[in-house]
């Protein structure tokens, strides 16, 4: 089973300023035959299901903010959101679909300071 | 628009058995997958395993098989998740979720559904 790992678990960060959230893979979730990495960023708000926000790893979902944008590729991630506004507080999750099982990141909750 | 509409809440006892539906709307069923996800009280995401809308074909994940069962009705754009011998820690929200293929990001998600087991 592929592990994914997210850090940190939580972040607090002012309005306005840079969040940064990291996911490793205990694999490589890229693709060799097409070059695309096999992974997912969701936000979930309490009480929601999980909303995707990015897929491979780096397209942003219709809708989605531009101050939203995944980077990375083979097991290390990055989801940033560069100017944090009060409507982004919410928890962050990666997810890889290279393989099943399908599996998720323990989740990044982002706050505001 | 794409919806996914779960049933509705179920308190069940140690043992039990219990099934979730999942309606579809705003798209051709059989043409997707959905998948089935749980989320324990203040916890991550788990898949629990897929279905093929299109041929009925299941991918369970090892922790969960010979306990759950996956199917779907195409006449009513339904699927349904049962999880049987339940446990205290089976208390979660499970969520259905579609994607396109079967290695794939999901979306949309279904509302929801508590399923609490205990005695």
């Amino acid at each position: 089973d592929i592990v994914m790992t997210q850090s940190p678990d939580s972040l607090a960060v002012s309005l306005g300023e840079r969040a940064t959230i990291n996911c490793k893979s205990s694999q490589s979730v890229l693709y060799s035959s097409n070059n695309k990495n096999y992974l997912a960023w969701y936000q979930q708000k309490p009480g929601q299901p999980p909303k995707l926000f990015i897929y491979w790893a780096s397209t942003r979902e219709s809708g989605v903010p531009d101050r939203f944008s995944g980077s990375g590729s083979g097991t290390d991630f990055t989801l940033t959101i560069s100017s944090l506004q009060a409507e982004d507080v919410a928890v962050y999750f990666c997810q890889q679909y290279y393989s099943t099982p399908l599996t998720f990141g323990g989740g990044t909750k982002v706050e505001i300071k | 628009q794409v919806h996914l509409v779960q049933s509705g809440a179920e308190v069940k006892k140690p043992g039990a058995s219990v099934r979730v539906s999942c309606k579809a709307s705003g798209y051709t069923f059989t043409g997707y997958y959905i998948h089935w996800v749980r989320q324990a009280p203040g916890q991550g995401l788990e898949w629990m395993g897929r279905i093929n809308l299109n041929s009925g074909g299941t991918n369970y994940a090892q922790m969960f098989q010979g306990r759950v069962t996956m199917t779907g009705d195409t006449f009513i754009s339904t699927a349904y998740m049962e999880l049987s011998r339940l446990r205290s820690d089976d208390t979660a929200v499970y969520y259905c979720a579609r994607s396109k293929n079967d290695l794939d990001w999901f979306d949309p998600w279904g509302q929801g559904t508590l399923v609490t087991v205990s005695s």
